[in-house]
């Protein structure tokens, strides 16, 4: 199946650093969600975007939904240990036949101290 | 809060042998799904379901089979186990089928088949 262009693949920084990552997609979604998953756990839902133009917050994460709709971003700031994990953004039609998700190829995030 | 429950995080089985994977939502969610991942090759969807009795194939379905007698309940069945499918299956569910409602995945049971 299709997969979004998630970058950077991985991303290797120091505690306090802030954090940019994206997905673009040749088509468009009607809703953008980013995922944390961490070792040997499933993925957790950490925003979802419902939007064009939308720019939601959850804490220290802020993700927008491109106005085009053919892209995310997810920003996290002041980068903790804990941040460590993998970031996965999804793209879903919705709709009858749009529950399927597409996802990005994934975000490896290393946080030194 | 959304609760997704695998029945296994490790499970070690057979060549040959049947296997089943069972998930179990408490939300009422119509749509569920099954994924594998892989390392370098993401999730991957092997089936879904929009309600009970219903399933749908995914991406890869090839030896899997579903069953959802309940709605709560989405049981992943490999048929006869091969070690090509050794892997992390991932069940997610999501609500009313006709919105943009995220899905919300369990922690996933990593799989060995020997």
């Amino acid at each position: 199946g299709q997969q979004l262009n998630q970058s950077p693949q991985s991303m290797f920084i120091q505690e306090g650093e802030d954090v940019s990552m994206n997905c673009t997609s040749s088509s468009i979604f009607n809703t953008w969600l980013w995922y944390k998953q961490d070792p040997g756990e499933g993925p957790v839902l950490l925003i979802a975007l419902y939007k064009a133009g939308e720019l939601t917050s959850n804490g220290r994460l802020t993700a927008q939904f491109g106005i085009t709709r053919k892209d995310s971003f997810l920003n996290i700031s002041a980068s903790i240990p804990s941040d460590v994990g993998i970031y996965f953004c999804a793209g879903q039609l919705g709709g009858t036949s749009g529950s399927r998700l597409t996802f990005g190829e994934g975000t490896q995030l290393t946080v030194n101290p | 809060d959304v609760k997704v429950t695998q029945s296994s995080r490790y499970l070690v089985k057979r060549t040959g042998e049947k296997v089943f994977l069972e998930c179990v939502q408490d939300m009422d969610h119509e749509n569920m799904f099954w994924y594998r991942q892989d390392p370098g090759l993401g999730l991957r969807l092997i089936y879904f379901s929009y309600d009970v009795k219903m399933k749908e194939k995914g991406d890869i379905p090839e030896g899997y089979s579903v069953s959802r007698e309940k709605k709560e309940r989405f049981s992943l069945i490999l048929e006869s186990a091969s070690t090509n499918q050794t892997s992390m299956y991932l069940c997610a569910s999501r609500r009313l089928k006709f919105s943009n409602q995220p899905q919300h995945f369990g922690d996933g049971t990593r799989l060995s088949i020997l």
